[in-house]
């Protein structure tokens, strides 16, 4: 059974540009979360999608922001991205809304100059 | 004080050692207790998951979860050089999927 797929699994961009980022579940997964990792912060979370709604969302700005698509597949977009944006961000999955355990993807490390 | 704490470490055993990993945490409505490794360039790996106190064993790894301190730790029994990674405690309650994580301990096995 595949794992949780994420691309790309790296980008550069500058301040100011916007990035998407793209994930696919678990085949039968229907809940996803996205957490960025730095290494001051750890892991934090985002936001959660199921039935290609927001369910709960983390700490963060505006500038990011998520959508499902009825398949389960998730994209996380940042826009007007800062230099503190560089970080891990990652994917995880599990089979429902609230669900445990997650399992997660190899992330996408997103550096900004 | 924060949520989830962690010992810092880093960490380093001989190889065949046992390892003794802790978080602590503040959230008594925490209700789900989980254990991730990574491995450098590599997402979060589940280890071990577990609902409520007690202790859970899986191979070489021993979850131990006390809810009436909130405290829990996770063995590794005969540690490999393969065992060198970064170990992460995370917490979650039941409502949602967010997950609370500590900072992580990196752990090396000298052969």
């Amino acid at each position: 059974k595949a794992g949780v797929t994420q691309t790309p699994r790296y980008l550069i961009k500058t301040r100011g540009q916007q990035v998407t980022l793209s994930c696919s579940p678990i085949s039968g997964h229907r809940s996803v979360s996205w957490y960025q990792q730095t290494p001051g912060q750890g892991l934090q979370f985002l936001f959660e999608y199921f039935s290609e709604t927001q369910r709960n969302k983390g700490n963060f700005p505006g500038r990011f922001s998520g959508r499902q698509f009825s398949n389960s597949r998730s994209e996380m977009n940042v826009s007007t991205l800062e230099l503190g944006d560089s970080a891990l961000y990652l994917c995880a999955s599990s089979l429902d809304v609230g669900g445990q355990p997650q399992h997660f993807g190899d992330g996408t490390r997103l550096s900004i100059l | 004080q924060k949520e989830v704490e962690q010992d810092p470490g880093p960490l380093s055993v001989p190889e065949g050692a046992i390892v003794s990993l802790n978080c602590t945490y503040s959230n008594s409505a925490f209700q789900y207790f989980m254990w991730y490794r990574q491995y450098s360039r590599k997402g979060p790996e589940l280890l071990m998951y577990t609902y409520s106190s007690g202790n859970k064993e899986d191979g070489r790894f021993t979850a131990q979860v006390d809810k009436s301190s909130k405290y829990i730790s996770l063995f590794i029994r005969d540690s490999q050089p393969s065992d060198s990674a970064t170990y992460l405690c995370a917490q979650g309650l039941g409502a949602n999927s967010k997950l609370t994580f500590g900072k992580g301990i990196t752990l090396s096995v000298r052969p």
